[in-house]
């Protein structure tokens, strides 16, 4: 079976630009989440999404903001890219309610100029 | 508010001995624990879960982790390091009360760089 699958893999943005990230979580899994993990740093949460309604939100700005598809793939965007913004975005899929174990994609690494 | 504390940033053991590496947990109610760990340039995977169930838990590739609530703590631990051992591993607590409808998030600790040394 896939596992989760992300893309692109990598992307070089200028400051002040936007970017969309996309992610399929596995076949089956409808609650897709967004993490960021900045250099040296353990990943923080973003959005949780399930059924296509946002269930959780992190501390994260308005410039980031995120939707789920009738066919559970997911989009993260972000806004007015800061140079703070590089990070690797990671997307974890799960089946709510049980044993809340997410599965991890391999990230996309972003990297702001 | 739930969150984990991994005691030692950088880990550095001989090949072939043992390894430990320290979680502290703070939860309000009784948490989800897992490890999880990162190779460079590769996604997390997970090693081992804690969901109330046995408290001493056995993982993929050797690794074991012992939930105890009255030190609040989820150690991880392996008899024998192999250097394919060589990552960064993440203590994670799931914050189920942050969400709806069996909803949840990890709290990820800061990592611990595990260096196998030949």
């Amino acid at each position: 079976d896939a596992g989760v699958t992300q893309s692109p893999t990598h992307l070089i943005k200028t400051r002040g630009q936007h970017v969309t990230l996309r992610c399929s979580p596995i076949s089956g899994h409808k609650s897709v989440s967004w993490y960021q993990q900045v250099l040296g740093q353990g990943p923080q949460f973003i959005f949780q999404y399930y059924e296509k309604e946002e269930r959780g939100r992190g501390n994260f700005p308005d410039r980031f903001s995120a939707r789920q598809f009738p066919n559970y793939s997911s989009e993260l965007n972000v806004n007015a890219l800061l140079l703070g913004d590089s990070a690797l975005y990671l997307c974890a899929s799960s089946v709510p309610g049980r044993t809340y174990e997410q599965y991890f994609g391999p990230g996309t690494r972003l990297t702001v100029t | 508010a739930q969150s984990v504390t991994q005691l030692d940033s950088h880990v550095s053991v001989s090949e072939g001995t043992p390894v430990l590496l320290r979680c502290n947990y703070s939860s309000s109610y009784s948490p989800s624990l897992f490890w999880y760990v990162q190779h460079p340039n590769k996604g997390l995977q997970l090693l081992l879960k804690y969901t109330s169930a046995a408290t001493l838990v056995k993982g993929i590739n050797g690794f074991e982790a012992e939930f105890k609530k009255s030190e609040t703590s989820f150690h991880l631990t392996k008899p024998s390091a192999h250097m394919s051992d060589a990552a960064e591993y993440f203590c994670v607590v799931s914050d189920a009360e942050s969400g709806t409808s069996g909803t949840y998030k990890y709290i990820f600790g800061t990592g611990t760089r595990l260096k196998v040394l030949a």
